[in-house]
């Protein structure tokens, strides 16, 4: 069975400091890797996706993917409590679905 | 703005009865995926659809049906509710299947509560 596997937190970090998350997964085939944040009561949203093993940046995030290691992060720089929320990774493979991981729970103190 | 709906938003039923929960998405996305959300489980999926007449059993199914008689509705019914199946429940949609698609466009979500 196709797992994803996050630590799921809480996460504590100061206001302005990075707050890195952590993914792995079991399908090595997996190709595509997606970061959804979720705010309590609402609905996932797309934060990034990556394809290729290496850094993709966006603004303050930054998603790191290790497909030898079958390991994808997500760098938050300059946290601000606004960033608190629930980070789900999901993988997907060519014509088949997402499988989400359980998410984790990240808390910026101010 | 295209958009994906839900409803009810909230629902309160009994052990045994039918329950629907209805999905409406002006994308024109072809695939329409339900969810679950569980605390300690993220989301897992339950049915889904690759286009009209098309549905498919995902990892948590039994209990549960989809139909899909159009691009824009794929309702989920409840055949007899259950206790366990007391949770959030989520559409989505994307359009396409290639790894390099298929951002997942979700609903606002609907809250479950079997008694």
């Amino acid at each position: 069975q196709k797992e994803v596997e996050q630590n799921s937190g809480p996460l504590s970090v100061p206001e302005g400091a990075i707050a890195s998350l952590n993914c792995t997964y079991s399908d090595r085939g997996s190709q595509s890797f997606f970061w959804y944040r979720q705010y309590s009561g609402k609905s996932p949203e797309l934060i990034m996706f990556i394809y290729s093993n290496g850094d993709k940046e966006d603004g303050r995030f930054t998603a790191q993917l290790n497909k030898a290691s079958q390991y994808v992060s997500l760098l938050i720089r300059d946290s601000q409590p606004s960033d608190s929320a629930t980070y789900l990774c999901a993988v997907k493979n060519y014509g088949q679905n997402f499988v989400f991981g359980p998410g984790t729970r990240l808390s910026v103190l101010p | 703005d295209a958009e994906i709906t839900q409803s009810p938003r909230h629902k309160i039923t009994e052990t045994g009865r039918q329950v629907t929960l209805a999905c409406h998405q002006t994308w024109n996305h072809n695939n329409m995926f339900w969810y679950r959300q569980d605390l300690g489980h993220g989301l897992r999926l339950i049915h889904y659809s690759y286009g009209v007449q098309d549905t498919n059993k995902g990892e948590v199914s039994d209990g549960y049906s989809v139909s899909r008689s159009n691009t824009e509705d794929l309702p989920l019914t409840l055949e007899s509710a259950a206790s366990s199946q007391t949770s959030v429940y989520f559409c989505a949609s994307s359009e396409g299947l290639g790894a390099n698609t298929g951002e997942l466009f979700f609903g606002e979500g609907s809250r479950l509560t079997v008694l």
